[in-house]
């Protein structure tokens, strides 16, 4: 699966800063999404995108921004970072909604905020 | 409101032991189910689909409607099992729900 990649793997920053997490795949799946996982909680959906120029909110958006502008990139941007947001991001791409098509996902991200 | 519940944040077998990895869901229509693994250091990777009724690497989990349950089985737990698991639910939008996870130890 090395057609989803993440940067950076790694990002330590400051609270109040804005950090970008970039997401870039190059199978040309509609849909992509990102998700924040924390021990205990999962993976927690924080948005995702259907296509290019479409956006929506999952299960927890606060504090985040997105956008599709092109359909292989979905980048997420912590406007003012807090130390809540301290988590490992993973961004995934699934296709077409039917045939239960699997969510394909990257390597991650792991931020934090100190 | 989409639930998925693992009840076992930690399982801990020994080799050629069987496992289940419990996962219970509560959903209002047709759910749509999936086991996703991830090994340590590796990205998440689907391990199998309800829908599919396949066995990966051994492993297989079926669909209680009744039960509202989806565990994952294997009757002879191996070292290389030992990996984070993950119960996950599909909703409209091929969004997923997923459970808290988890982590299986095979010990020797």
């Amino acid at each position: 699966d090395a057609g989803i990649t993440q940067s950076p793997r790694y990002k330590i920053t400051e609270t109040g800063r804005q950090v970008t997490l970039m997401c870039h795949q190059t199978w040309s799946h509609s849909y992509m999404f990102w998700y924040r996982q924390d021990l205990g909680h999962g993976l927690r959906l924080i948005y995702y995108s259907a296509a290019a120029d479409i956006t929506d909110k999952g299960e927890v958006p606060d504090g985040y921004v997105v956008s599709r502008s092109k359909t292989e990139n979905f980048p997420l941007t912590l406007e003012s970072a807090t130390r809540s947001q301290t988590s490992v991001y993973f961004c995934a791409s699934s296709d077409r909604t039917e045939d239960n098509q699997p969510q394909h996902f990257g390597d991650g991200t792991r931020l934090s905020i100190l | 409101a989409q639930r998925v519940t693992q009840p076992e944040k930690l399982l801990s077998v020994f080799k050629g032991a069987p496992v289940e990895l419990k996962c219970n869901y509560s959903y209002s229509g047709s759910p749509e189910l999936f086991w996703y693994v991830q090994y340590s250091r590796q990205r998440l990777q689907l391990l199998l689909r309800h829908i599919s009724r396949e066995s990966i690497k051994g492993f297989t989990a079926d669909l209680n409607k009744g039960e509202t349950s989806f565990h994952l089985k294997k009757p002879f737990a191996q070292e290389e099992d030992s990996a984070m698991y993950y119960c996950a639910l599909k909703k409209a939008g091929n969004m997923l729900t997923f459970g808290g996870g988890t982590r299986l130890m095979v010990k020797p």
